[in-house]
């Protein structure tokens, strides 16, 4: 079965300084991977994916996310925090066979300015 | 377009009504889903339909009923629901089955049953 887990329940970070939200997934086979980004009240937002090649992937809104397949990792990035990134971030895994989009306990990102 | 439009955005049902929940993309995707996001957890996915085709039922109770009339719009058909059954319902879309297509969410409905 695949799964994705998201060890922290929340990261604080001050403004300006680098930011890291931490995945690791477990899926048989090659996995896909993705970060979403929700704000209080609102649906998901898209940020990126990995499906293939190079290990670092860039997205929406100066995010990064690099992929590490000895460590099952996938974790998101970004070089400098803005107040306005603070929100809850899901990671997600679906497997090659299915359909199913699966999605990581979430963690609450805090910048603080 | 690259959006997916849901109706109403509030809802508040009584356990003995009837409701229905709308949902709408115009991006040509052939795959639509009901998400189900209880507070501060994580979207859980209860159907997907694959080309019109109801392919994934996530042993939802029966007093939720998915319809997909046709391959813009989406709908969830509520029936005799429980105060539990309070949550954000989130439809998305992607492009196609394949497992590397990134899905598009609408912005949820929050339904209160009481």
């Amino acid at each position: 079965a695949q799964s994705v887990a998201q060890p922290e329940d929340q990261v604080n970070v001050a403004e300006g300084n680098p930011l890291t939200v931490k995945c690791t997934y477990s899926v048989s086979g090659n996995p896909y991977l993705f970060w979403y980004v929700q704000y209080p009240n609102r649906g998901l937002q898209f940020l990126l994916k990995y499906i293939t090649g190079d290990n670092l992937v860039k997205g929406s809104y100066g995010f990064e996310a690099e992929f590490n397949k000895s460590q099952t990792s996938f974790h998101l990035k970004k070089p400098s925090a803005l107040v306005s990134d603070s929100a809850l971030y899901f990671c997600a895994v679906r497997g090659l066979d299915t359909d199913k989009l699966i999605f990581g306990t979430g963690t609450r990102l805090q910048v603080f300015p | 377009d690259t959006e997916v439009t849901q109706t109403p955005k509030h809802l508040v049902m009584g356990m003995t009504n009837k409701k229905s929940l709308k949902c709408e993309q115009h991006m040509g995707h052939r795959a639509m889903y009901w998400y189900k996001q209880k507070a501060k957890k994580p979207p859980e996915l209860m159907f997907v339909y694959s080309y019109e085709k109801l392919s994934i039922n996530e042993s939802v109770p029966s007093r939720f009923s998915p319809e997909c009339p046709n391959s813009s719009l989406l709908n969830l058909h509520l029936h005799a629901l429980q105060p539990e059954d309070s949550a954000l319902y989130l439809c998305a879309s992607s492009q196609d089955w394949g497992a590397y297509t990134e899905a598009f969410f609408g912005q949820g409905t929050r339904l209160t049953v009481v």
